[in-house]
C-alpha cells in the first residue's frame, strides 16, 4: 500500500525567505508524485507532479520539487515567497496500479510580512 | 474551459435531516472522485466513479451515505440522517481516465455544517 507522510504541520516563514515543504512517500515501485495548493475557500490546484524523468520538476507559482529515491522524499521548495503562497499544501502519491491517490495530511504556511 | 463545479458552495441542516451534494466534473473526463476534508484533516477519500460505475466505495463512512453518478457526468453525494460529525468540507474532483499519473481537478468544495 502506497502512504504519504508531511511531517509539519504548520511552518511559519517571512516574506522573501526561501521555503521547503517536506514530504515522504511510501511505495515499492517508482510513484507518481503530486504537490497540490489549497487557497482558503478553494479547491485543490496542481502546483507539479512527477513521473517520470528529471528528478527536479518546475511548478507554477516559482515552485519546484525534487524527486529523491533514495530517501524516498519530494520535498517542495521555493526560493523567496510572496505573501499571496500563504495557503495549505498537500503531497500525494499515486501509482500505475491504483486508481486513488492517497494525499499527506497537509503543511498549512504561515507568511509573515 | 470550465473547471468543476459544486453546489451548493454552502449547506447549513438541522442533524436527522438528508441532504444533496452535487458535483459536474469536467467535460469528458470519465473518472471522478469524492473526498471529504474537517477541520485540520488531510482530505479523506470516499468514493470513486469510472464513468457511471463506482469500484471502489471503500472510503464511505456508513450506510448513510451514497452516492451516484448520472450520464457519465454528474454525480450526487447524499448523506440520509445528517450527524454532527457529518459537518466537514467535501470536495469533488475529475480526471480524464484515472490513471495514477493524471493530475485531479478540484471543485471548490461544498462545505457541510450540521447543527
Amino acid at each position: 500500500a502506497q502512504s504519504v507522510t508531511q511531517p509539519d504541520i504548520h511552518i511559519t516563514v517571512s516574506e522573501g525567505a526561501s521555503l521547503e515543504l517536506r514530504c515522504n512517500y511510501s511505495y515499492g515501485a517508482t510513484p507518481y508524485l503530486f504537490w497540490y495548493v489549497q487557497s482558503p475557500g478553494q479547491g485543490l490546484q496542481l502546483l507539479l507532479k512527477y513521473f517520470s524523468g528529471d528528478t527536479l520538476v518546475q511548478g507554477i507559482k516559482g515552485f519546484e520539487a525534487e524527486f529523491k529515491r533514495s530517501q524516498s522524499s519530494f520535498n517542495l521548495r521555493k526560493p523567496s515567497v510572496h505573501w499571496s503562497d500563504a495557503a495549505e499544501y498537500f503531497c500525494a502519491v499515486g501509482s500505475g496500479g491504483s486508481y486513488i491517490p492517497t494525499f499527506g495530511r497537509g503543511t498549512s504556511l504561515i507568511v509573515h510580512p | 474551459g470550465a473547471g468543476v463545479s459544486q453546489s451548493p458552495s454552502n449547506k447549513v441542516t438541522e442533524k436527522g435531516k438528508d441532504v444533496e451534494l452535487r458535483c459536474d466534473p469536467i467535460s469528458g473526463h470519465t473518472a471522478l472522485y469524492w473526498y471529504r476534508q474537517s477541520l485540520g484533516q488531510g482530505l479523506e477519500f470516499l468514493i470513486y466513479f469510472q464513468g457511471n460505475s463506482a469500484p471502489d466505495k471503500s472510503g464511505l463512512p456508513s450506510d448513510r451515505f451514497s452516492a451516484e453518478r448520472t450520464g457519465g457526468s454528474v454525480s450526487t453525494l447524499t448523506i440520509q440522517r445528517t450527524q454532527q460529525e457529518d459537518s466537514a468540507v467535501y470536495l469533488c474532483a475529475s480526471s480524464t481516465t484515472g490513471m495514477g499519473q493524471e493530475t485531479q481537478y478540484f471543485g471548490p468544495g461544498t462545505r457541510l455544517l450540521v447543527l
